[in-house]
């Protein structure tokens, strides 16, 4: 089972950020938060991952609390093609498991 | 680089009939994986492997079988294609950082239907 709980959907403004939410309460000290995405019938794509700093490259921001129980991934200028399932996962005995994932829609 | 490769794109079976899948990737990694997804669903691991020569089962492994004999391919076998296994089948492949860190790289699929 998924270690990860996030909203089914979230709709967001062309050009406005988009900060998608993840519980994992149950993560272990060592584990890193990992966030792909799923555009319409491709693959998965990686995004960014992160264990205790926030962290940012190109694509992202992840944003982990303190007590590293939740995780925001950012997106600062969400564009039409960003719409897409996006995924946040803890490994489980070394293995991704995806979830259902959150459907974000950019809307124009 | 290409990346991953997955071969074919789309394929229509009769039950009982066997097929192999094959994924290939050009980036030197270690690891690959299988997955099937169905709709609106996520991904589920199927097989994969650590190493050529090497295939360990993973959540969904019943009527499946894979071989790693080169490190660049990665085969999935269905013996007897039941329409359960209408399905999207992924193909990924990662070199990790350490034993926590880890970027899976994924093919664009292969569309499976099963009648």
């Amino acid at each position: 089972d998924a270690k990860t709980t996030q909203p089914p959907s979230m709709d967001c403004a062309e050009g406005r950020a988009a900060n998608l939410p993840c519980n994992h309460s149950t993560i272990s000290g060592n584990e890193y938060v990992y966030w792909y995405r799923q555009i319409h019938s491709q693959g998965p794509q990686y995004i960014i991952h992160g264990l205790k700093n926030n962290e940012t490259n190109e694509m992202a921001s992840l944003i982990i609390t303190e007590d590293r129980k939740s995780s925001t991934l950012i997106l600062p200028h969400a564009t039409l093609r960003d719409t897409a399932v996006y995924y946040c996962i803890v490994r489980v005995a070394g293995k991704l498991i995806f979830g259902q994932g959150t459907t974000l829609q950019v809307k124009p | 680089n290409a990346g991953v490769t997955q071969t074919p794109k789309f394929r229509v079976l009769k039950t009982g009939q066997s097929m192999t899948l094959l994924c290939a990737q050009d980036m030197n990694h270690e690891y690959m994986y299988w997955y099937r997804q169905d709709p609106g669903m996520g991904l589920r691991l199927i097989h994969y492997s650590v190493g050529e020569g090497t295939t360990a089962k993973g959540e969904v492994p019943d009527g499946y079988n894979v071989s790693r004999l080169k490190k660049q391919n990665f085969l999935l076998g269905l013996e007897s294609a039941a329409p359960s296994q209408t399905s999207v089948y992924f193909c990924a492949s990662s070199y990790p950082f350490d034993s926590r860190q880890e970027t899976q790289y994924f093919g664009p699929g292969t569309r499976l239907l099963v009648l």
